[in-house]
C-alpha cells in the first residue's frame, strides 16, 4: 500500500509571493491533518480535515489555509510569505487513531 | 491545557547500551491517546506506538519498550541494545480532541548511538 505522498518535496520562494502544497493520503484514509515544523517552535498543528471538511484549526494566521477534495487529496495554501514561514511541512492521513506522516516538503523563503 | 514535554534534548549512548527518553504529558480529559514517533535525518515521521488513556499494559515489540504510569503521567520509551540505526529524533504526543486528531507534539529527542 502507497504512504502518504507529498508535492513538492522541496520549494523556494521570495517573501510576499504565495505557495501551494500537495498531499495525497494513504488510500482509504479520510482525514488528513498538516504539521509545520521549524528548528524553534517544533511540531504545530495547523489543520485537520475529514470529509473535505476542516474539522480543527491551529493558531496559525489566516494566511494558512487548506482545502481537501472529494478523493480525501488535501492542499494548503500559504499566501504573503514571510521569511518565518521556511518550515517543514508535514502532512498525515488517517483512518483510526494513529497519523501516518508524508515526507514533508520543505519550504524556504527568502 | 494540553502539554507533552520531553526535558532531554540531546542523549549520547554507545551501540548496544540501553536508553531510555522520557515523556511527561498534561490533560484534563480522562480520554486521550499517546504516541511515539520516530524521525530518522530523512525527515518523515515514523509511527512506533500508540497507547489510549485505558490500557496501562507496558508494551514490547523487539527491542523496543514503553512504560505507561497515569500516576505520574509519564510515557516512557526504551530501547534495548541501541543500534546506530536507531541514531534519530523521537517524539512523543498527545492527542485528547475527541473526534478529531489534533495531536500535541513534545520537543523531541535526539539520540546519537555511536559504534
Amino acid at each position: 500500500k502507497a504512504g502518504v505522498t507529498q508535492t513538492p518535496r522541496y520549494l523556494i520562494k521570495t517573501r510576499g509571493q504565495q505557495v501551494t502544497l500537495s498531499c495525497s493520503p494513504i488510500s482509504g484514509h479520510r482525514s488528513v491533518s498538516w504539521y509545520q515544523q521549524t528548528p524553534g517552535q517544533g511540531l504545530q498543528f495547523l489543520f485537520e480535515y475529514f470529509s473535505e471538511t476542516q474539522r480543527n484549526k491551529g493558531n496559525f494566521p489566516g494566511r494558512f489555509s487548506g482545502r481537501q477534495f472529494s478523493n480525501s487529496r488535501s492542499e494548503m495554501n500559504v499566501s504573503t510569505l514571510e521569511l518565518g514561514d521556511s518550515a517543514l511541512y508535514l502532512c498525515a492521513s488517517s483512518l483510526t487513531n494513529e497519523q501516518f506522516f508524508g515526507p514533508g516538503t520543505r519550504l524556504t523563503v527568502l | 491545557a494540553q502539554k507533552v514535554t520531553q526535558a532531554q534534548t540531546e542523549i549520547s549512548v554507545v551501540e548496544k547500551e540501553d536508553v531510555t527518553l522520557d515523556c511527561v504529558y498534561e490533560t484534563r480529559d480522562t480520554t486521550y491517546y499517546l504516541f511515539w514517533y520516530k524521525q530518522p535525518p530523512s525527515g518523515e515521521l515514523v509511527f512506533l506506538i500508540r497507547r489510549n488513556s485505558f490500557d496501562e499494559q507496558n508494551e514490547i515489540s523487539g527491542r523496543y519498550s514503553w512504560n505507561f504510569q497515569k500516576s505520574t503521567s509519564s510515557f516512557n520509551f526504551t530501547i534495548t541494545a541501541s543500534q546506530v540505526v536507531d541514531s534519530a529524533v523521537y517524539f512523543c504526543a498527545l492527542s485528547d480532541s475527541p473526534g478529531t486528531y489534533k495531536y500535541i507534539f513534545g520537543t523531541g529527542t535526539r539520540l546519537k548511538v555511536l559504534a
